[in-house]
Order: structure tokens, then C-alpha cells, then sequence
């Protein structure tokens, strides 16, 4: 099955750290991609991470990969208002094209 | 130039209008794509073209009907639309659409509502 899921909202103070999760069924996923979504836009690649690791660490982001459970999660460190958007996890498979099964995103909320 | 451009921004058309969404990238990808996405919701695949011709149709009705004419313009044509149909309708492009082609570059979307 593709089923991606994610929690639907989290709120944090500026300068926190943020920890949005995402879980999937797709065992053959190859890799995982965290996206950023804000008001009326397009989608922002953020950082990726391929199914073979377990970190990868980009500035203010890490990501962490849990393959045995089928987890992942992207943290954000020194959280700012303009981190506030909605994050989507995303995952494809070693096909011949980038088909991306999206999971059903976050609205992260940071207050000032 | 590291831009996917969509226009209209905005589209309101009626059941029986024919109407066309337009994406272009000048990023001499070859990989060009088609979502949707409903309201609260994750973007959903449509269409995948590659070398201009269409690769991928996740069983898309055809009142949507997807055009390539070139390796830089998508187009999605549009007919005898439904009010479900109301959505943001998402380009994409990616380098070559093969394994090891990491990221698709999304253009800000095209909202087309349908009364």
C-alpha cells in the first residue's frame, strides 16, 4: 500500500524546536523528501533522505529515519514565523520515474 | 532561470467551458508533471510527460486532457468539468524523471474553481 500519514497540526513558541512526524506502509520506498507548502504557493523541497540512512543533518533541519518502524520526522531548530506552513512527507520508489505518494501534511503554527 | 511559471493564477469556468492550463520551465528539464490538490488535502499525481510524451496517467478522466508541445510547455485542457473538480492544479519538473532525479520543482499552482 502507499498510505502516508501525518499529524494534522502542531503549534510551537518562536525558538523551539519542532518535531513533525510521518509514518508510511511502503517498504520498496526509496526515498523520503520533506516539502513546504506555504499559503496559495507551490511546494518547496526542503531536504530528502535515502532509505539507507538513518540522519541527515541541513543547517536548522534534521532528518530522522527509522526504517524498521516505517517513521520518519523533521526537525527544526530555532523555530521562526516564517517556519509556519504546512509539511508534507513524501516517498517514491525505485521506478523509472519520481512518482511521489504525498502524506497528508502538518500545518505547523509558530507564535511570536 | 530556476522557475516553474503556471498561469492563470486563477480560473472560474462553468460546466460546459472549454478552458487550458498553462506550465513552462526553462530549466531544460525533461520531466514535466501534473497534480491536484483539493482543499486541506496532499497533492495528488495527475499526469507524468517525459521526452514529451506522457509516461504516467494515474486514471485521470478525460474531460482532462494533458498537451506537451515542447520540452519546456505542459498544457492541461479542460472540459465539460464537474464542482469536484475545484482545486489547485499543481506543475511539476524534474531533470529527467529517472531513478536518482531527486527533486521536482513546483510552480505556485493554478486555483480553478468550477460552478
Amino acid at each position: 500500500g502507499e498510505d502516508v500519514e501525518q499529524s494534522l497540526f502542531l503549534s510551537v513558541r518562536e525558538g523551539d524546536s519542532s518535531v513533525i512526524n510521518c509514518t508510511y506502509t511502503d517498504s520498496s520506498s526509496t526515498y523520503l523528501y520533506w516539502y513546504k507548502q506555504e499559503p496559495g504557493a507551490g511546494l518547496q523541497l526542503l531536504t530528502y533522505i535515502f532509505s539507507n540512512m538513518d540522519m541527515k543533518q541541513d543547517q536548522r533541519l534534521t532528518v530522522l529515519l527509522n526504517k524498521k518502524d516505517k517513521h520518519l520526522s523533521l526537525r527544526i531548530a530555532d523555530t521562526q514565523t516564517g517556519d509556519s506552513a504546512i509539511y508534507f512527507c513524501a516517498e517514491s520508489t525505485n521506478t523509472g520515474f519520481q512518482k511521489l505518494v504525498f502524506g497528508t501534511g502538518t500545518r505547523l503554527l509558530v507564535s511570536p | 532561470d530556476t522557475e516553474v511559471t503556471q498561469t492563470p493564477k486563477h480560473l472560474v469556468m462553468g460546466m460546459t467551458n472549454k478552458k487550458s492550463l498553462k506550465c513552462e520551465q526553462h530549466m531544460g528539464h525533461r520531466a514535466m508533471y501534473w497534480y491536484k490538490q483539493k482543499a486541506k488535502k496532499p497533492p495528488e499525481l495527475m499526469f507524468v510527460y517525459s521526452y514529451e510524451k506522457l509516461s504516467i496517467n494515474e486514471s485521470v478522466p478525460s474531460r482532462f486532457s494533458p498537451e506537451c508541445p515542447n520540452s519546456s510547455l505542459l498544457n492541461l485542457h479542460l472540459h465539460a468539468l464537474q464542482p469536484e473538480d475545484s482545486a489547485l492544479y499543481l506543475c511539476a519538473s524534474s531533470q529527467d524523471g529517472n531513478g536518482g532525479d531527486l527533486e521536482q520543482f513546483f510552480g505556485p499552482g493554478t486555483r480553478l474553481t468550477v460552478l
